[in-house]
């Protein structure tokens, strides 16, 4: 079984531009996360899609926005990046609704200059 | 918010056993999960241990939960140079979805 795969691994971008990260899950899972990496915050949650729907929304400014399509592969937007969105974005996929084990794809290296 | 706290670093010899320590404050934990991080890598699911469960072994790995002292801990036994990397534990609650709040990682050196 394929695990969750991230595209791209790797991004360089400018302040001031957009940027789309697509995540596939694991085939039968419907629910995908979302969550930004960093030195100095650590792993912090940035949104959940189940059944094309978001369903947690953690701290972050509505320039992060995602979504999630039918086939349960999911995008993420951060629009007018700044520096300090520089972070390994790190998607995971799960089977339902509940808590259940998560396996996280390798993750998008964004680096914002 | 909830918090989970790690401590940042433990070193080893080879061989030895590893324990690395977590304490969560959310009492509606409904999964607590282990997970390893290489450099430059995502993060690989080790084990997890739902709430009601005091132990769980899997190979050279035990959990240990204590529910009263939202204690939780992962033992290696017989590490290797291979098991050196960052460990984070993470816990979910049922009235949060699929969202895991992490600890900040303890970093485990093994020493050949």
């Amino acid at each position: 079984k394929a695990g969750v795969t991230q595209t791209p691994r790797y991004l360089i971008k400018t302040r001031g531009q957009q940027v789309t990260l697509s995540c596939s899950p694991i085939s039968g899972h419907r629910s995908v996360s979302w969550y930004q990496q960093t030195p100095g915050q650590g792993l912090q949650f940035l949104f959940e899609y189940f059944s094309e729907t978001q369903r947690n929304k953690g701290n972050f400014p509505g320039r992060f926005s995602g979504r999630q399509f039918s086939n349960s592969r999911s995008e993420m937007n951060v629009s007018t990046l700044e520096l300090g969105d520089s972070a390994l974005y790190l998607c995971a996929s799960s089977p339902g609704q509940g808590p259940h084990e998560q396996y996280f794809g390798p993750g998008t290296r964004l680096t914002v200059t | 918010g909830e918090d989970v706290e790690q401590s940042l670093f433990l070193s080893v010899r080879e061989g030895d056993s590893s324990v690395i320590n977590c304490t969560y404050t959310d009492s509606s934990s409904t999964y607590l999960y282990w997970y390893k991080q290489e450099p430059g890598a995502g993060l690989q699911l080790l084990t997890y241990i739902f709430s009601n469960m005091d132990m769980k072994q899997d190979q050279r790995l035990t959990v240990l939960l204590n529910k009263k002292d939202k204690h939780l801990s992962l033992r290696i036994a017989d590490t290797q140079t291979g098991d050196s990397a960052i460990y984070f534990c993470a816990e979910s609650s049922d009235n949060a979805g699929n969202m895991l709040t992490f600890g900040g990682g303890t970093r485990l050196m093994v020493k050949p």
